[in-house]
């Protein structure tokens, strides 16, 4: 069974610095990784998809590494902006799975 | 397209009580699943269906039922709701051929 961690919760930041979240999941036998973003009491955006055969997403400031060996996706967001103050999760699918299984999310907060 | 649409937005249930959480999806996309979120927790998978007429249980099905009659539509039944049953719920789709979700905005629900 896929077990996908996010540390840390909460994250704040300055504008302008890039950030980096972490994403860990326990089967490397990992078919594809997505990152969503979540605003305040909405629905869940998808903002990149990494299949097992690839090592990097990337749309515009924001780029998704995959590193199956060691159990840990990246995702970095370039020159933070307030408007990327906003909840991201990390869901991961198993080859032999039909669903995702996600990350309790890392929450963040760009100071202007 | 209007995506996945979900009604309603919020809801209060009495414990015991019942009620349908309603999905649409106008993009044709064969797979659809229903997700709970609690606070601080990864969403949790209830019911998917690959197809119409065809439905299967995820990790906590307990306590909700779901029909597939069309492609478009996936209602989540909640029969003798109970305080557990407090969440956020999710609707989502893709297609058969792109692993990527798409999520509807949520329904609130509060069982007291």
């Amino acid at each position: 069974k896929q077990e996908v961690t996010q540390i840390p919760a909460a994250l704040s930041v300055p504008e302008g610095e890039n950030l980096v979240l972490n994403c860990s999941f326990t089967d490397s036998a990992i078919y594809n990784l997505q990152w969503f973003r979540q605003d305040p009491g909405k629905g869940l955006t998808s903002l990149l998809l990494i299949q097992s055969s690839q090592r990097e997403q990337t749309s515009g400031r924001l780029n998704a590494s995959l590193d199956k060996s060691s159990g840990r996706s990246t995702l970095y967001i370039a020159a933070s902006q307030p408007g990327d103050s906003a909840t991201y999760l990390c869901a991961g699918r198993g080859s032999n799975d039909y669903k995702l299984s996600f990350g309790a999310g890392t929450t963040v907060t760009v100071r202007a | 397209n209007a995506g996945v649409t979900q009604t309603p937005k919020f809801r209060i249930l009495k414990i015991g009580q019942s009620m349908t959480l309603q999905c649409t999806q106008d993009m044709n996309h064969n797979y659809m699943y229903w997700y709970r979120q609690d606070p601080g927790m990864g969403l949790k998978l209830i019911y998917y269906s690959v197809g119409a007429g065809i439905t299967d249980k995820g990790e906590v099905p307990n306590g909700y039922n779901v029909s597939r009659s069309t492609t478009e539509d996936f209602p989540l039944r909640l029969e003798l709701a109970a305080p557990s049953q407090t969440s956020v719920y999710f609707c989502a789709s893709r297609i058969g051929t792109n692993y990527e979700q798409y999520f509807g905005p949520g329904t609130r629900l509060t069982v007291t």
